[in-house]
């Protein structure tokens, strides 16, 4: 099973993006659904978008469409999420979190079964 | 968008207890439902998938129930470990993948 490294902490101006990365270590991404999952302060689990291998293209939480784009490099094993227009509201923690596909009863239907160990992001002027 | 309802959202049970969590969804999630369970600085952990299937590694205490909109996890005797925040999240139409608000298990 692979294990998930992500980058480090950021700090961000409001309107500005940020761009972190998730790279599987001990193994590659090629059969893993990947997704991002944010937790703000004092608040929940919040799924922002997947990438799956089989689908192909990303699929976005409409609260975020417009604003953040996933992406993946086979090359590299990494996965990396973009989040723009920053506001002080997209302070939080953001992890990355992976499933083997092979493992599933059914490609379309993937949980989160790895994860990474969360990138803190503060958006502060 | 499937909502996904946590009750209670707060848990106050003693050590050796059991605790009985419970999720529901907003429509029919067939049984793609998980569990994960959140430590604070911590990764969150995933517990259960299929409504009821114990992930890798993960003790025999966790159970797990249900299935369409009504589910249940149940810790049949809390270790100190477990004192934590639980999630339910459903993967059966997406995008979202909609996790609850999440139940917090407090040492009574």
């Amino acid at each position: 099973q692979v294990q998930l490294v992500q980058s480090g902490a950021e700090v961000k101006k409001p309107g500005s993006s940020v761009k972190i990365s998730c790279r599987a270590s001990g193994g590659t991404f090629s059969n893993y659904a990947v997704s991002w999952v944010r937790q703000a302060p004092g608040q929940g689990l919040e799924w922002m978008g997947g990438i799956s291998p089989i689908v192909g293209t990303p699929s976005y939480a409409q609260k975020f469409q417009g604003r953040v784009t996933i992406t993946a490099d086979d090359s590299t094993s990494t996965v990396y999420m973009e989040l723009s227009s920053l506001t002080s509201e997209d302070t939080a923690v953001f992890y990355c979190a992976a499933v083997d596909t092979d493992l599933l009863s059914h490609y379309y239907y993937y949980y989160l079964d790895v994860w990474g160990k969360g990138t803190p992001v503060t958006v502060s002027s | 968008e499937i909502v996904m309802t946590q009750s209670p959202a707060t848990l106050s049970v003693s050590p050796g207890e059991r605790a009985t969590l419970s999720c529901r969804a907003s429509q029919s999630v067939n049984d793609h439902l998980a569990w994960y369970q959140h430590k604070p600085g911590q990764a969150p952990r995933l517990l259960i998938y299929g409504a009821s299937t114990r992930a890798t590694g993960i003790p025999a205490r966790f159970s797990a129930s249900g299935s369409g909109t009504e589910f249940t996890l149940t810790i049949s005797s809390l270790q100190s470990e477990d004192f934590a925040v639980y999630y339910c999240q459903q993967y059966n139409n997406w995008p979202p993948h909609t996790f609850g608000q999440g139940t917090k298990v407090e040492i009574k």
